[in-house]
């Protein structure tokens, strides 16, 4: 059965740092493409990052690029989220997510929620 | 990265069917064939019901179906149960990235 751990969340000032981690376990990690996708308290669901098998290519939404970087290692089955400068409309429920392999979330973790505040 | 557009709700009685629409731009929807609907309930994870537009994963009931034309989606809930009522997604690859809908509420009334 797929598990998806998320961990690391918390209170965070602004303009202060995180590190999100999600333990996978019951598939080969490193046969799938990962996600992390936001929710902001009350609001929908946002696409935040993404990294392939390898974690040699990876992609970030406009509202986070060059403040998160996504990373993977695969050895351990653990992918991250090193969240940089954060901000106010930064704080949501942060969901780990495993593509099926057609461009899909089809298995989510329970979240991991950051809140950004002073 | 403009999300999708999906109507803030929707309803219907037990037994009824309900269509949810999902509008997109000839960048997401309207290039890829990878559209996913996800359901939502309150304080839960989201699940995946739908994946590339019309197929179901294992263990989601045949009363979920999707369809696409053009730059619109959309998902079908037949036999309406009680518990069917969530909130749902849409989600559609964009090349590089991928767009969320806002979200509809779907109530049985």
């Amino acid at each position: 059965e797929v598990h998806l751990v998320e961990s690391g969340g918390g209170l965070v000032q602004p303009g202060g740092s995180l590190r999100l981690s999600c333990e996978a376990s019951g598939f080969t990690f490193g046969s799938h493409w990962m996600h992390w996708v936001r929710q902001a308290p009350g609001k929908g669901l946002v696409w935040v990052s993404s990294i392939n098998p390898e974690g040699t290519y990876s992609g970030h939404a406009d509202s986070v690029r060059g403040r998160f970087i996504i990373s993977r290692d695969n050895a351990k089955s653990t992918l991250h989220l090193q969240m940089n400068s954060l901000r106010a409309d930064d704080m949501a429920v942060y969901y780990c997510t495993r593509d099926g392999g057609n461009w899909d979330h089809d298995h989510w973790g329970q979240g991991t929620l950051v809140t950004v505040s002073s | 990265q403009s999300a999708l557009t999906q109507p803030p709700s929707a309803s219907g009685s037990p037994g009824q069917s309900v269509t949810i629409s999902c509008t997109g731009t000839s960048s997401d929807i309207g290039a890829y064939n990878f559209v996913s609907w996800y359901q939502q309930h309150p304080g839960k994870a989201p699940k995946l019901m739908i994946y590339e537009v019309s197929k179901r994963p294992s263990g989601v009931p045949n009363r979920f179906s999707g369809s696409k034309s053009g730059n619109t989606a959309s998902l079908t809930v037949s036999g309406l149960q009680a518990e069917d009522e969530a909130d749902y997604y849409c989600a559609s690859s964009a090349g590089n990235s991928w767009v969320f809908g806002g979200g509809t509420n779907l109530a049985v009334l």
